[in-house]
């Protein structure tokens, strides 16, 4: 059974670029979930998709956007990226909107210079 | 809003014995769900524990058990026989039961002793 999968593991990009973010859910499941993680802080909501439509947002700018595929796949995007942007970028899959339990992705290490 | 506090940026434990984790939360709501997160170097978020507020029982998985005060928004961790591998940061979580959003505390990290 496939766990939540992300990818790219690590991207370097430089100040003002766009970056694309992939993820792929737990076999079975139809809701994702992005989270922000800076280094040493705990994880902070981006956005959740669901019958692919955005169903909820944290506070995020509109420089991160996102979007969901048939198949339940999700991007998340974040256009003209600012240093601060530099984080561990987290999925996490679940079952419908209101299953309690998330199951989380490696993530994917973003550094931007 | 809701909010996940952690008071203790660091912790250890000599391998074998048992360390207690802190976490308090904040919530006007009386229906959610609680739970603990272990984020090792790998990265890997994983789910350790959760716990449902309606259910007075604490939860236990293993060696791994939890102490929910719900009056004193409280939800300690209790690791028992501390291995190796439980070296790792810590979050406690919380979610309000209609919403899928789960909110983090700033973790503890927990560092075991040979």
């Amino acid at each position: 059974d496939a766990g939540v999968t992300q990818s790219p593991t690590h991207l370097i990009k430089t100040r003002g670029q766009q970056v694309t973010l992939r993820c792929s859910p737990k076999s079975g499941h139809d809701t994702v979930s992005w989270y922000q993680q800076a280094l040493g802080q705990g994880p902070q909501f981006i956005f959740q998709y669901y019958e692919e439509e955005e169903r909820q947002r944290g506070n995020f700018p509109d420089r991160f956007s996102g979007h969901q595929f048939p198949n339940y796949s999700s991007e998340l995007n974040v256009n003209a990226l600012l240093l601060g942007d530099s984080a561990l970028y987290l999925c996490a899959s679940s079952l419908g909107v209101t299953t309690d339990t998330q199951y989380f992705g490696p993530g994917t290490r973003l550094t931007v210079l | 809003a809701q909010t996940v506090t952690q008071s203790q940026p660091e912790m250890s434990v000599q391998e074998a014995e048992t360390v207690t984790l802190s976490c308090t939360y904040d919530t006007s709501e009386s229906d959610y769900y609680l739970f603990w997160y272990k984020q090792p170097p790998s990265r890997q978020m994983i789910l350790v524990i959760r716990q449902e507020a309606y259910k007075q029982q604490n939860a236990t998985e293993n060696r791994f058990s939890v102490n929910f005060q719900k009056a004193a928004k409280s939800f300690s961790l209790k690791i028992s026989d501390s291995q190796l591998g439980d070296a790792a940061m810590y979050f406690c979580a919380y979610r309000r039961t209609s919403y899928d959003k789960v909110i983090f505390g700033p973790g503890t990290s927990l560092s075991v002793i040979p």
